[in-house]
């Protein structure tokens, strides 16, 4: 266990439905991210959150929506995704570095293994 | 940004055999951070570089950071089949600036 929980840790959807993932750290990070994890683009950055704030957004599709209502909790909505979306799901937390220094080590969820029939 | 380019992508040995893997960038860089990730599990972090030159070693895991701080490189010696697996360098602030991986297969 890494301090960080993902749910669900498996899921199959439509390309119509609209579902979340969900991520809670109990590690009193103040950053967290969402990453996408395919056989083609290992570890692709998506979202950053620093300090409730989104901070980088890495030309993901509408799709996917994040939502951080707290330093502890962070949301991935989506909405008619297609089947090319179908990948490992992490998020990660960490420590925000400060005025400019080294990053603090990121820990990483389970993932949540998506399906995009 | 810090961009990182790691090589090899794969990388099959023979139990005993050693292995090491590579993380090249332009620019210089202000940490080097390693991750290892089993098959059907998440990346986990190994050790974290940020001084020229520096060298350190986890049993037989061996981690250097490049004099001009451009390159780094995981060393493993006498693989064993516990360390199959992906390993990933990133570099960066928030957030890291993730390589590609490399992908080590050990053979029985």
């Amino acid at each position: 266990e890494t301090g960080v929980t993902q749910t669900p840790r498996h899921l199959v959807m439509g390309m119509t439905n609209k579902k979340s993932l969900k991520c809670e750290q109990h590690l009193g990070h103040n950053a967290m991210y969402w990453y996408k994890q395919s056989a083609k683009k290992p570890l692709e950055l998506m979202f950053v959150y620093n300090f409730k704030e989104q901070t980088e957004n890495n030309s993901v599709p509408s799709r996917f929506s994040p939502e951080c209502p707290n330093s502890s909790h962070l949301f991935l909505h989506l909405h008619t995704l297609q089947p090319e979306d179908s990948a490992l799901y992490l998020c990660a937390s960490s420590q925000a570095s400060t005025s400019g220094g080294p990053a603090d080590t990121q820990y990483f969820g389970p993932g949540t293994r998506l399906t995009v029939l | 940004g810090q961009q990182v380019m790691q090589i090899p992508q794969y990388q099959h040995v023979q139990e005993g055999e050693d292995f090491t893997t590579y993380c090249n960038s332009s620019t210089t860089l202000s940490n080097i951070q390693w991750y290892k990730q089993r098959p059907g599990g998440h990346p986990v972090f190994l050790i974290q570089l940020v001084k020229s030159g520096e060298v350190k070693k986890q049993k037989r895991l061996t981690f250097q950071f490049g004099e001009a701080k451009k390159n780094s490189s995981l060393h493993i010696t006498a693989t064993q089949t516990t360390d199959v697996g992906t390993y990933f360098c990133g570099s960066g602030n928030t957030p890291l600036v993730f390589g590609k991986g490399t992908r080590l297969s050990v053979i029985a």
